[in-house]
């Protein structure tokens, strides 16, 4: 069975600190596909990112920047230079390529709320 | 620009109630989810919906039921309201397919007394 798991349930930064949001799966797929979502204060989740399990390059955007490396099975999310509007909880999911029903669930972690104290 | 609303973003209602929580999209997308968020346990999967009138139960699907009769609209039915159902309900859809991204609406925070 696929699952997610980010360790850090909380984490705090002064604005302008770099911070890493960690995020580790377990699969028994070859083919997957890595998403990261923000959920800000006002509740609705944003897609920021994905990634296929055959593509280990590290992506950069701006402040934002991932790291796949799937010899530890982790897609990590660094925010450089963190912000003020960067405050929210981040998820991090997983979507097999292959699924018994029609449809593909995502298996989403528990979540990392980040607080950025100006 | 793509858009998952709900019905309501804040609702109450008294244990035993019947509650409907809608949902509509207008992506044209094949794959609808209903979700709840707690506090601690993140998001838990209740139903989805391929298709038109195909559901497959999520993984605690007990205390709800859905409803999808037309492609846009996805509808969570809670036939008895308890207080352990209090929580916030998001809904999302997306297209066909385990690469593409799930679009979530705004959320609906119901409070059951």
């Amino acid at each position: 069975a696929q699952k997610v798991t980010q360790a850090q349930t909380e984490i705090s930064v002064v604005e302008k600190e770099d911070v890493t949001l960690d995020c580790v799966y377990e699969t028994r797929d070859t083919t997957y596909y890595l998403f990261w979502y923000k959920q800000p204060p006002s509740g609705e989740l944003v897609f920021l990112i994905r990634r296929n399990s055959f593509d280990e390059q590290n992506e950069i955007s701006g402040r934002y920047s991932w790291n796949f490396q799937k010899s530890t099975s982790s897609f990590n999310f660094t925010i450089t230079a963190s912000q003020v509007v960067d405050s929210a909880v981040y998820f991090c999911a997983l979507s097999e390529a292959y699924s018994g029903a029609g449809s593909y669930q995502l298996t989403f972690g528990k979540g990392t709320k980040l607080s950025v104290i100006p | 620009d793509v858009k998952v609303t709900q019905s309501s973003r804040y609702l109450v209602k008294r244990t035993g109630e019947k509650v409907f929580l809608e949902c509509v999209q207008d992506m044209d997308h094949e794959n609808m989810f209903w979700y709840r968020q707690d506090p601690g346990l993140g998001l838990r999967l209740i139903y989805f919906s391929y298709d038109v009138k195909m559901k497959e139960k999520g993984d605690i699907p007990e205390g709800y039921s859905v409803s999808r009769e037309k492609k846009e609209r996805f509808s969570l039915i809670l036939e008895s309201a308890s207080t352990n159902q209090t929580s916030m309900y998001l809904c999302a859809s997306s297209l066909s397919g385990p690469y593409n991204e799930q679009f979530f609406g705004p959320g609906t925070r119901l409070t059951v007394l």
